[in-house]
């Protein structure tokens, strides 16, 4: 069935950039989306790309988007200790349900 | 607030018990869905609720777990006999039909 992956843990330098990485097997995706979780909290959209595009911009955050390695990142330029969270890549299966990543939690080091 | 709420916020039973979670989705949502974030686990699908549309249970673990929609509305998610790897935070999200789905805070479940 389909799947979506993300390494477990980034752990990055306040100032520095983080990239964040996601794969996904099922190429019908017709969006992919990237969640930020905080602790205690649900899930909040970032960001989401079109699959017929290969890069998204919005402020800090840039979507990279691979279609032929099924490969997703996003990047966050002069990363702040607000940004620790978990990060959840997700692909529609082009119907209404989305296929999570395990999620990448991110840590900034002050 | 105008957002997803869920209730309770915490939830810890025993073993067997049963328990009921419940959702109140963004008005006007007519789409609802559920799912079980495990530790170290992404979030598993359970079940989607459209309109007056039979539901998609494709996800439900087990026949000890049911949810139901009152309305259109208010959504309740129902586990029987809890087992203890029932445990896990268990999100409600709303949307408008193939739009954006808004979560919910989760409900923390913890079967001792």
């Amino acid at each position: 069935g389909e799947d979506v992956e993300q390494s477990l843990f980034l752990s990055v330098r306040e100032g520095d950039s983080s990239v964040i990485n996601c794969t996904y097997t099922d190429s019908s995706s017709t969006y992919l989306y990237w969640y930020k979780q905080e602790p205690g909290a649900g899930l909040q959209l970032l960001t989401y790309i079109f699959s017929n595009m290969d890069m998204k911009q919005d402020q800090r955050l840039t979507v990279l988007l691979n279609k032929k390695d099924k490969h997703l990142s996003l990047r966050i330029a002069d990363t702040q200790t607000g940004d620790s969270a978990i990060y959840f890549c997700a692909a529609d299966s082009g119907t209404y349900k989305y296929i999570f990543g395990t999620g990448t939690r991110l840590k900034v080091l002050a | 607030g105008a957002g997803v709420s869920q209730s309770p916020s915490n939830k810890v039973t025993e073993k067997g018990k049963d328990v009921e979670l419940r959702c109140d989705p963004i008005s006007g949502h007519t789409a609802l869905y559920w799912y079980r974030q495990s530790l170290g686990q992404g979030l598993e699908f359970l079940i989607y609720f459209q309109g007056n549309s039979a539901p998609d249970k494709s996800g439900l673990p087990s026949d000890r777990f049911s949810a139901e929609r009152t309305g259109g509305s208010v959504s309740t998610l129902t586990i029987q006999r809890t087992q203890q790897e029932d445990s896990a935070v268990y999100l409600c999200a709303s949307s408008l039909v193939s739009a954006e789905q808004f979560f919910g805070p989760g409900t923390r479940l913890t079967v001792l």
